[in-house]
C-alpha cells in the first residue's frame, strides 16, 4: 500500500481564492510526522508547514494551513488567498518515528493560480 | 538564513562513466539524505547517513551507488558506472536531529543536481 496518496494530479484555482490539496497516508506508528513542500518550476524542495502526530492544533504557517484529520489520516493542505506564484508542484510527505527515518513523498498535486 | 548547497546544478554523463555528486548540508545537522526524482515522477528515498555511516538504504541505492562525507563539511553520492535510468534530478537533504518531533527538526532540500546520463 502507499504510504502517502496524492489524488489530484492537478489543480486550477483563481488568485486570491483558497484551495485544498488532499493527502492521505498510511502508517500504523503512532509518532509520525506530515510535511508539505513546495517544488516550483525550478526544481528546489521548499519546505512549507509540518504537522506532528500528537499535536492537537491543526498546523499553520502565514497562507498555509493543515487540515489534519488524525481518524481518516488525512492531512490536508489549505492555501488561503492564493497569489500567482503558488503555482507549482506540492508534495506530501510523512516520516515515522523517530531517528533517521526516511521520508515517503506522495506522486505530488501540480497547482496553477490563474489570473 | 543557513541553507542546503548541491554542485553542480546540471551533469552530462556518458553511460558507464562515474559521476560524483556533492552535497553541503547545513552546518550543525547530523542527519544526511540522498533522495532522487524521475522526471514527473514522485520523490523516492536512496540512503540515509549518520555518524559516518549509512543508517538505511533503498533498493535503488545498490552497489553502484555510494555516499562519503570527506570532510567535516562535504557529502558527497557516486554512481560508480551510470545507466540511461539514473536520469533523474538527486536532492541531498539534511536535518538537525532532535529528539521526537517539531518543525525545527524537518529535512531541509538543497535545490537538487539534474543528471542526465546519454
Amino acid at each position: 500500500a502507499q504510504k502517502i496518496t496524492q489524488t489530484q494530479p492537478g489543480m486550477f484555482v483563481q488568485e486570491k481564492e483558497a484551495v485544498t490539496l488532499d493527502c492521505t497516508y498510511d502508517t500504523s506508528d503512532q509518532s509520525y510526522g506530515l510535511f508539505w513542500y513546495k517544488q516550483p518550476s525550478s526544481g528546489e524542495m521548499i519546505f512549507l508547514i509540518y504537522q506532528g502526530s500528537y499535536d492537537e492544533q491543526n498546523a499553520t504557517e502565514g497562507r498555509y494551513s493543515l487540515n489534519f484529520q488524525k481518524a481518516r489520516k488525512s492531512a490536508n493542505l489549505v492555501i488561503s488567498a492564493s497569489q500567482l506564484g503558488d503555482s507549482a508542484m506540492y508534495f506530501c510527505a510523512m516520516r515515522e518515528g523517530a531517528g533517521f527515518n526516511k521520508f515517503y513523498f506522495g506522486s505530488g498535486t501540480k497547482l496553477n493560480v490563474k489570473p | 538564513e543557513p541553507e542546503v548547497t548541491q554542485t553542480p546544478s546540471h551533469q552530462v554523463t556518458q553511460m558507464g562513466q562515474e559521476v560524483i555528486l556533492r552535497c553541503v548540508p547545513i552546518s550543525n545537522h547530523l542527519y544526511f539524505y540522498w533522495y532522487r526524482q524521475i522526471l514527473g515522477q514522485k520523490v523516492e528515498f536512496l540512503v540515509s547517513f549518520y555518524n559516518n555511516e549509512i543508517s538505511e538504504k533503498s533498493e535503488i541505492f545498490d552497489d553502484q551507488f555510494s555516499v562519503e562525507r570527506p570532510d567535516g563539511s562535504n557529502f558527497t553520492l557516486k554512481i560508480r558506472s551510470t545507466k540511461l535510468e539514473d536520469s533523474a534530478m538527486y536532492f541531498c537533504a539534511s536535518r538537525m536531529g532532535f529528539r521526537g518531533f517539531t518543525s525545527t527538526d524537518t529535512q531541509y532540500f538543497g535545490p537538487g543536481t539534474r543528471l542526465t546520463v546519454l
